[in-house]
């Protein structure tokens, strides 16, 4: 079946540093990938999405590029903010968005001043 | 952007009561809800699907008989989680999907069960 593997945390930065969140899926078929980011206290938002092969997603400074040849969509970011601190997860959906996600288990960012 | 309003985002109450929890699509039409559960610094179980005036798909281990969804229009579904128990206290977060959209869903805000 699908699953999503994303690295475990908690992960702490300091302000303007580089972040990496790695994010590997297994899946049959093309899966649509997302990155959903839940700040305390808080339901998910959607951070960024890409749909296909090469595609990359891009949001408040976060990027993330749907590699097929590696089944990863990792995470970047060049330089966090104290208000990027929360917990960020992984999924996929295997048939363009509108099926159920499957999420990994979740990444906490803390970033310090 | 799509919004989906969730309420009440917390709710005590006593063990062997049950609690209804709403979710509401409110400027767009959704055709499948997803229910969600999750369990502190723990990632989102999928409970249920539920598509618009049908039944609602469970995933396993999921007692039906306990999380009671229904989903009556295109903008409303509910859970109700019957004769609570501690062990149900947890966080339940709602989404909505339009099959006319590509891409992404949009989630409630969440709700925080405490049974007490």
């Amino acid at each position: 079946g699908n699953s999503v593997t994303q690295m475990e945390g908690p992960v702490t930065l300091s302000e303007e540093a580089f972040l990496t969140i790695n994010c590997t899926y297994t899946a049959t078929g093309y899966p649509s990938l997302f990155w959903y980011v839940q700040y305390p206290g808080e339901g998910l938002q959607l951070l960024l999405k890409a749909t296909k092969a090469d595609d990359k997603g891009s949001n408040k400074g976060f990027e993330a590029t749907y590699r097929k040849e590696t089944t990863s969509f990792h995470l970047e970011k060049g330089s966090v903010q104290v208000s990027d601190s929360a917990v960020y997860f992984c999924a996929l959906s295997d048939r363009g968005g509108s099926e159920k996600l499957v999420f990994g288990k979740g990444t906490k960012l803390t970033v310090n001043p | 952007g799509a919004v989906v309003s969730q309420h009440p985002s917390r709710v005590i109450c006593k063990s062997g009561t049950s609690v209804k929890i709403e979710c509401r699509s409110l400027d767009f039409q959704a055709t499948t809800m997803f229910w969600y559960r999750q369990f502190p610094k723990q990632s989102l179980m999928l409970m249920a699907t539920s598509n618009e005036g049908s039944k609602a798909t469970y995933e396993q281990g999921v007692e039906k008989d306990k999380f009671l969804i229904n989903h009556a229009s295109l903008t409303l579904s509910t859970l109700t989680v019957t004769s609570a128990h501690p062990e149900d206290s947890s966080f339940y977060i709602c989404s909505a999907g339009e099959r006319s959209r590509a891409g992404g869903y949009t989630f409630g805000s969440g709700t925080r069960l405490t049974v007490v």
